[in-house]
């Protein structure tokens, strides 16, 4: 059984671009979560993907983005970037939602210059 | 609003040192508490959870107990190991919902 597997590992951007981050789920899991893990913090919920829809959201703003196919996995995508915008993402999938068990993957660090 | 409060670190311990890390969490309602652990260059892993006042979560030889009347949720071991040396992070999933609030984490060193 594959676990949660995010791509790139690292990523290095300047102010002003965009960026997209995926996320592949963990085999027969629906659902998936992103998170904002700033240096030093604990994980921020962005939002939560289920069945490909929007399934719940945080306090970020809408050039944080996303999307889910039918395969499950998902996208993250960031426009506009800001120097805040540097921190790990992580995602994280389960087999239903809500759920109490989910599995996060080792995460995207980027770094926004 | 909901959240989670952790007590600040790093801790560091000696090896078969007792661990205690306090956890405080604020919420309408009943959540579900949860610790995770993670490891460096890893991602979060979950440790343990209890669903219901006065539940004990256990794994690995960690214990919590979710205590209603004092909103907390700590998290203990009896000796702790080099291995055990991560950042814990408390959290909290409000029942029906799918958002989950982490505390800001707290790392332990363990010392050989």
């Amino acid at each position: 059984e594959t676990g949660v597997t995010q791509s790139p590992t690292h990523l290095i951007k300047t102010r002003g671009q965009q960026v997209t981050l995926r996320c592949s789920s963990q085999s027969g899991h629906n659902t998936v979560s992103w998170y904002q893990q700033a240096l030093g913090q604990g994980p921020q919920f962005i939002f939560q993907y289920y069945r490909e829809e929007e399934n719940g959201r945080g306090n970020f703003p809408p050039r944080f983005s996303g999307l889910q196919f039918p395969n499950y996995s998902s996208e993250l995508n960031v426009n506009a970037l800001e120097l805040d915008d540097s921190a790990l993402y992580l995602c994280a999938s389960s087999l239903e939602s809500p759920s109490d068990t989910q599995y996060f993957g080792p995460g995207t660090r980027l770094t926004v210059l | 609003g909901d959240s989670v409060t952790q007590m600040e670190g790093p801790v560091t311990l000696s090896e078969e040192a007792f661990l205690t890390i306090n956890c405080t969490y604020t919420a309408t309602g009943y959540p579900s508490l949860f610790w995770y652990v993670q490891y460096p260059g890893e991602g979060l892993q979950l440790l343990l959870k209890a669903t219901k006042a006065d539940d004990k979560g256990s794994n690995k030889g960690f214990e919590a107990t979710y205590r209603k009347e004092t909103t907390s949720f700590h998290l203990e071991k009896g000796s702790v190991q080099v291995s055990d040396s991560a950042v814990y992070f408390c959290a909290l999933r409000k029942n029906g919902f799918n958002k989950f609030y982490f505390g800001s984490g707290t790392k332990l060193n363990v010392k050989p």
